[in-house]
């Protein structure tokens, strides 16, 4: 089975700029999750989605960032306009969700960089 | 406030010797509790889980975590360490709040490192 999917792997943009991030989750899967790593604040989860509703964006740094599920097999997260301070790498995951499979599956990560 | 809590930032271990990255919980209700491994420029990958059950959890390439609810523990061991098991690992719970999706509360991580 595909895993999560994420693309670009590697994203170089300059300030100002918008960039868009893109996963597919694991199919059947009905929550999606996106997080944020970096060395000083470590994982932190921005947003996620139950049947693609968003439920809780109170992870979502500013109002520079948005995220969007149409539909069960995609999923973007915005950020415009871009500033150096969220270089960082961006990991979406999906789960399965219902009782015992709350386990999440993480993608290879966009490793975003602003300059 | 439902966190996990890994006290060590960093594990050094010897190559053949046993190894454990500790994990503390603090939940209300009965835990869900998982460990990932995340290698380096890789996304983070299940390793395993505890629900309910067996205190003694296995789990992939040999890890395995002992559930300890008096001590509110749920350390990840392996009897012996290799080379290729250094990385970053973060233990995580469910958060109960979330009725109706799996989010999960993360740890900070542990650098596990394994010398030769």
């Amino acid at each position: 089975d595909a895993g999560v999917i994420q693309s670009p792997r590697h994203e170089v943009t300059e300030m100002g700029q918008e960039v868009t991030l893109r996963c597919k989750p694991i199919s059947g899967h009905n929550s999606l999750f996106w997080y944020r790593q970096t060395m000083m604040r470590g994982l932190e989860l921005l947003i996620y989605f139950n049947n693609n509703v968003p439920i809780d964006d109170s992870g979502m740094p500013e109002d520079r960032f948005s995220a969007k599920m149409p539909n069960a097999s995609f999923s973007t997260l915005k950020i415009q306009p871009s500033e150096p301070r969220d270089s960082a790498v961006y990991f979406c995951a999906s789960s399965l969700g219902g009782t015992l499979s709350y386990e999440q599956y993480f993608g290879p990560g966009t490793r975003l960089t602003v300059t | 406030a439902q966190s996990v809590a890994q006290p060590e930032d960093q594990v050094n271990v010897a190559e053949g010797n046993p190894l454990t990255v500790k994990c503390t919980y603090s939940v209300s209700g009965n835990p869900y509790l998982f460990w990932y491994v995340q290698y380096p420029n890789r996304g983070l990958q299940f390793l395993l889980k505890y629900i309910t059950g067996d205190n003694l959890v296995k789990g992939s390439y040999g890890f395995e975590a002992e559930f300890n609810k008096s001590q509110t523990s749920f350390h990840l061991k392996k009897p012996s360490a290799l080379v290729s098991d250094s990385a970053l690992y973060f233990c995580a719970v469910r958060d109960q709040r979330s009725s109706s999706a799996s989010k999960i509360i993360f740890g900070s991580g542990t650098r596990l490192s394994i010398r030769p």
